[in-house]
């Protein structure tokens, strides 16, 4: 089935420091989200991006849809200690005609450590 | 507001007993969503509903699981008989759907299951 390669797996940085990780695929996406999670929670969305080329903030982080519409990149500015957990792309593919319209794929995600 | 809200969030017992997980998605929301995560395989969606109705259970991966949604406001996954196996973290999700295309996702707290 379809993936989502996202990459690092894990980063391990100071606190103050930037951060960039990426998520790409061989398939085409129509809508691409970033969520966060946090140790025993679920999933939080930080950033939902629905247009090839949009670049969207929230606060320190940004988020971008490529442009062939098969990869996103999310970066967090001057990184603190509660940036700490899981970061996962995820992508909606584009309606299937007579097919399942709702998948969400996941990437494996992105660890990110922050030392204070 | 109230989230996606799942019970139990902890359910530990022994194989071949069955398992029932609950969910209450958000209210307004048309579509819910089944995943389980690991860490081999990060989190994979299991079966998700429109408007009640089961729309793709391709994911589910045995007969020993199955989904229910009988009213909108309440979807329930069972595991008969469980397996050692299939211990995990299963999130429930939902989201709204338009003609247009999908809204995020939102995600429950979970359920840690384990099957000594």
């Amino acid at each position: 089935g379809q993936q989502l390669n996202q990459s690092p797996q894990s980063m391990f940085i100071q606190e103050g420091e930037d951060v960039s990780m990426n998520c790409t695929s061989s398939s085409i996406f129509n809508t691409w989200l970033w969520y966060k999670q946090d140790p025993g929670e679920g999933p939080v969305l930080l950033i939902a991006l629905y247009k090839a080329g949009e670049l969207t903030s929230n606060g320190r982080l940004t988020a971008q849809f490529g442009i062939t519409r098969k990869d996103s990149f999310l970066n967090i500015s001057a990184s603190i200690p509660s940036d700490v957990g899981i970061y996962f792309c995820a992508g909606h593919r584009f309606p299937l005609r007579g097919g399942s319209q709702g998948n969400l794929i996941f990437g494996k995600g992105t660890k990110l450590s922050v030392k204070p | 507001d109230a989230g996606v809200i799942q019970s139990p969030r902890h359910e530990v017992t022994e194989m071949g007993q069955e398992v029932t997980l609950r969910c209450k998605p958000i209210s307004g929301h048309n579509s819910l969503f089944w995943y389980r995560q690991t860490m081999m395989r990060g989190l994979e969606l299991l079966i998700y509903f429109n408007n009640n109705v089961p729309i793709d259970d391709s994911g589910m991966p045995e007969d020993r699981f199955s989904a229910k949604m009988p009213n909108a406001s309440f979807s329930t996954l069972k595991i008969q008989p469980s397996e050692p196996r299939d211990s995990a973290v299963y999130f429930c999700a939902s989201s709204f759907r338009t003609g247009a295309g999908n809204q995020p996702q939102h995600f429950g707290d979970g359920t840690r299951l384990s099957i000594l």
